[in-house]
């Protein structure tokens, strides 16, 4: 089985950036799709978007529309996603998922998450 | 889109079934069989036990179970064992093609 590897923990300034990466080891996200989810302490999860690793294009929460980006390397097998603008509402844990094949609908693998605290 | 709603805690005795709910909307629970449980330890990234309502990935025990009604979906855990103790969270596909989650359930065993 497929295991995500999430980049360390972050610590931000609010109003800065941050770019956490996931890379796939033992596979590949070829063919997959993987999607973005965080939590926030006290709060439940929330879906941000997915990348359609085979095309590259993808599709974000509504929320979240203008501010985050999420792009793949096939060379490295790595996806990265990027949250500008961050406020202290960012901090959370957030986590790359995959979907196995293209309309499962469900969530094969989890990274570990990736604790990004926003502070002043 | 508003979290799907769960029971906070459950609990049982070792042997027994429980059973979690998750309720949602006809934009979501209700409109698609693409409902899917997963399971997490402290510490730990989740793990799916129950994908398309009622469907268990290969080498997940067959001691967990899932069903939808309406806008519910339920999963029921039987025969608890103590490692069964873990955060429990449903999510669904929904009709703005995004996902929702469940608010997450606490499992204790007694």
């Amino acid at each position: 089985q497929v295991q995500l590897v999430q980049s360390g923990a972050e610590v931000k300034k609010p109003g800065a950036s941050v770019k956490v990466s996931c890379k796939a080891s033992g596979s590949t996200f070829t063919g997959s799709f993987v999607h973005w989810v965080r939590q926030a302490p006290g709060q439940g999860l929330e879906w941000m978007g997915i990348i359609y690793s085979s095309v590259g294009n993808a599709e974000y929460k509504q929320s979240f529309q203008g501010r985050i980006t999420m792009t793949w390397d096939a060379s490295t097998s790595t996806v990265y996603m990027e949250l500008r603008s961050l406020t202290f509402e960012d901090t959370a844990l957030y986590y790359c998922v995959r979907e196995l094949a293209p309309n499962d609908y469900w969530f094969e693998s989890w990274g570990q998450g990736t604790l990004v605290t926003v502070s002043s | 889109q508003s979290a799907l709603t769960q029971p906070a805690s459950v609990s049982g005795s070792p042997g027994q079934s429980i059973t979690i709910s998750c309720t949602g909307t006809y934009s979501d629970v209700g409109r698609y069989d693409y409902v899917s449980w997963y399971q997490r330890h402290p510490g730990k990234a989740p793990k799916v036990i129950i994908y398309g309502v009622s469907n268990r990935p290969s080498g997940v025990s067959d001691r967990f179970s899932g069903s939808k009604s309406g806008n519910t979906a339920s999963l029921t855990i039987s025969g608890l064992q103590a490692e069964d103790e873990a955060d429990y969270f449903c999510t669904s596909y929904t009709t703005s093609r995004t996902y929702v989650f469940g608010t997450g359930t606490d499992v204790t065993v007694l």
